[in-house]
């Protein structure tokens, strides 16, 4: 069975601009996650969508935001970036509201200039 | 809140050495606990997890872990360290409520494998 996969690996943009991450799940699971890490900050959550639906939310300004489809596939968007965006975004997965390890995908390396 | 403390950011095994990789959690309500390797330029895999039963747990490669609900901790060893555990080790906890479930993690161990 395929793991997460998140798209694209690797990506630069400006400060002020807009981006949007893709994550897809392993089949069969429903719920996706979303983490920023940081050298500072460390492993820090975003938020957690469930059959299309926002479940919980981390601490992060509303420049961040998500959503989920149908078929479990989520992305993610950062608008107006800032330097201090710059990180890795994981996106992890898990099968259902009552599983509770979660499976993380490769990332996504933001990096803004 | 839940919240995990993981001491020494850098940790230096010698190759066949025992690894242990100390964690600690603060919770309210009866935790989950998860081990998760990172190596460079990767995502995180999940070593092995707690949720019920049993307190000692085994994982992949070798890993171990011990849940201490009187210590509040749950620390990670391997008899014997190889080449191949040089990564970056984190410790997570979670509280499931109603089915919401956010990791809040450590701030990891690098751990260095000298041979």
């Amino acid at each position: 069975k395929a793991g997460v996969t998140q798209t694209p690996r690797y990506l630069i943009k400006t400060r002020g601009q807009q981006v949007t991450l893709s994550c897809s799940p392993i089949s069969g699971h429903r719920s996706v996650s979303w983490y920023q890490q940081t050298p500072g900050q460390g492993l820090q959550f975003l938020f957690e969508y469930f059959s299309e639906t926002q479940r919980n939310k981390g601490n992060f300004p509303g420049r961040f935001s998500g959503r989920q489809f149908s078929n479990s596939r989520s992305e993610m968007n950062v608008s107006t970036l800032e330097l201090g965006d710059s990180a890795l975004y994981l996106c992890a997965s898990r099968l259902g509201l009552n599983t509770y390890e979660q499976y993380f995908g490769p990332g996504t390396r933001l990096t803004v200039t | 809140a839940q919240s995990v403390t993981q001491l020494g950011s850098h940790v230096s095994v010698s190759e066949g050495a025992l690894v242990l990789l100390r964690c600690n959690y603060s919770s309210s309500v009866p935790p989950y606990l998860f081990w998760y390797v990172q190596y460079p330029n990767q995502g995180l895999q999940l070593l092995l997890k707690y949720t019920t039963g049993a307190t000692l747990v085994k994982g992949i490669n070798g890993f171990e872990a011990e849940f201490k609900k009187s210590e509040t901790s749950f620390h990670l060893t391997k008899p014997s360290a190889h080449m191949s555990d040089a990564a970056e080790y984190f410790c997570a906890v979670s509280e499931s409520y109603y089915g919401n479930n956010r990791l809040a993690f450590g701030k990891g161990n690098q751990v260095v494998v000298i041979p």
